[in-house]
C-alpha cells in the first residue's frame, strides 16, 4: 500500500489548458503539502493544508488552487499552463507531533512530472 | 527568505569510504532540521533529523552534525554502498509545518 500515491506520474499539456493532479494519503497524517521541484532538483513549498484548512500560501500564482476534500486529499488545480510550470511537483504529508522526540519529517509521493508545450 | 545551501553539488566516493555532505542555513531561528534523500524517479525520503537542542545524532550508518554558532549541518554516512548513490537534501524550520529545503547534493558512488 503506497503512503502517498499521486496521480498522474507522468502529465504532458499545451500550454493554456487546465489540468489537475491529485494526491492521497492513508497514513492518518494531518498535514499535506505540494512541493515543487525544478530542473535544478531546488524544491519550494507551494501550499500546506492541516485537517482541511489552509495554512500555508507561499507566493504562487493563483492559476494555481489547492483543493483538499478531507485530511486525506489534496488536489492541486492549475489553470491556464504556461511552459514556466514544467517541474515535478511532489505531495508530502505529516503528522502533527506530541513531545520532544516526535518526528516532523514528511513523508512524500513519489511526483508527477508536468511538461507543458 | 530563509535560505539553505549546500558546498558541494556533487560528490563522488568509493564504495566503502566515508562520504560528507554538508550544508549551510542562514536563519539562526531554525531549530529543526531533517536530511532527505531522493533516488532517481522517487520522492525525497527522510533520512534522520536533529533538534537545535542537540550537536549530534546517529542513526544507522548515518550521522547529523549540527553547529549552531556557524550554522552548518552535516550527514555522514558510514561505508558508503552503492545504493546511497541518490541526491541528498537538507531542510530546515523554525515551526515544524514549513521547511525549506537546500539545493541538494548528487551523491556518486564508485564500485
Amino acid at each position: 500500500d503506497t503512503a502517498v500515491s499521486q496521480t498522474p506520474k507522468y502529465l504532458v499539456t499545451q500550454m493554456g489548458n487546465d489540468k489537475s493532479i491529485k494526491c492521497e494519503q492513508n497514513l492518518g497524517h494531518d498535514t499535506m503539502y505540494w512541493y515543487k521541484q525544478d530542473s535544478k532538483k531546488f524544491l519550494k513549498i507551494m501550499f500546506s493544508y492541516n485537517n482541511k484548512e489552509l495554512i500555508i500560501n507561499e507566493t504562487v500564482p493563483n492559476r494555481f488552487s489547492p483543493k483538499s476534500p478531507d485530511k486525506a486529499h489534496l488536489n492541486l488545480h492549475i489553470n491556464s499552463l504556461e511552459l514556466g510550470d514544467s517541474a515535478v511537483y511532489f505531495c508530502a504529508s505529516s503528522q502533527d507531533g506530541q513531545g520532544p522526540l516526535a518526528n516532523y519529517g514528511y513523508t512524500f509521493g513519489s511526483g508527477t512530472r508536468l511538461t507543458v508545450v | 527568505g530563509e535560505s539553505v545551501g549546500l558546498h558541494l553539488p556533487t560528490l563522488s566516493v568509493q564504495e566503502g569510504d566515508n562520504s560528507i555532505i554538508n550544508c549551510a542555513y542562514s536563519n539562526s531561528a531554525s531549530d529543526y532540521f531533517i536530511w532527505y534523500k531522493q533516488e532517481s524517479g522517487k520522492g525525497p525520503q527522510f533520512i534522520i533529523d536533529i533538534r537545535s537542542n542537540m550537536d549530534k545524532r546517529q542513526g544507522q550508518r548515518v550521522t547529523v552534525l549540527l553547529n549552531k554558532t556557524v550554522k552548518h549541518l552535516s550527514l555522514q554516512i558510514a561505508a558508503t554502498q552503492p545504493g546511497d548513490s541518490a541526491v541528498y537534501f537538507c531542510a530546515e524550520s523554525g515551526n515544524f509545518n514549513k521547511f525549506y529545503f537546500g539545493s541538494g547534493t548528487k551523491l556518486n558512488v564508485k564500485p
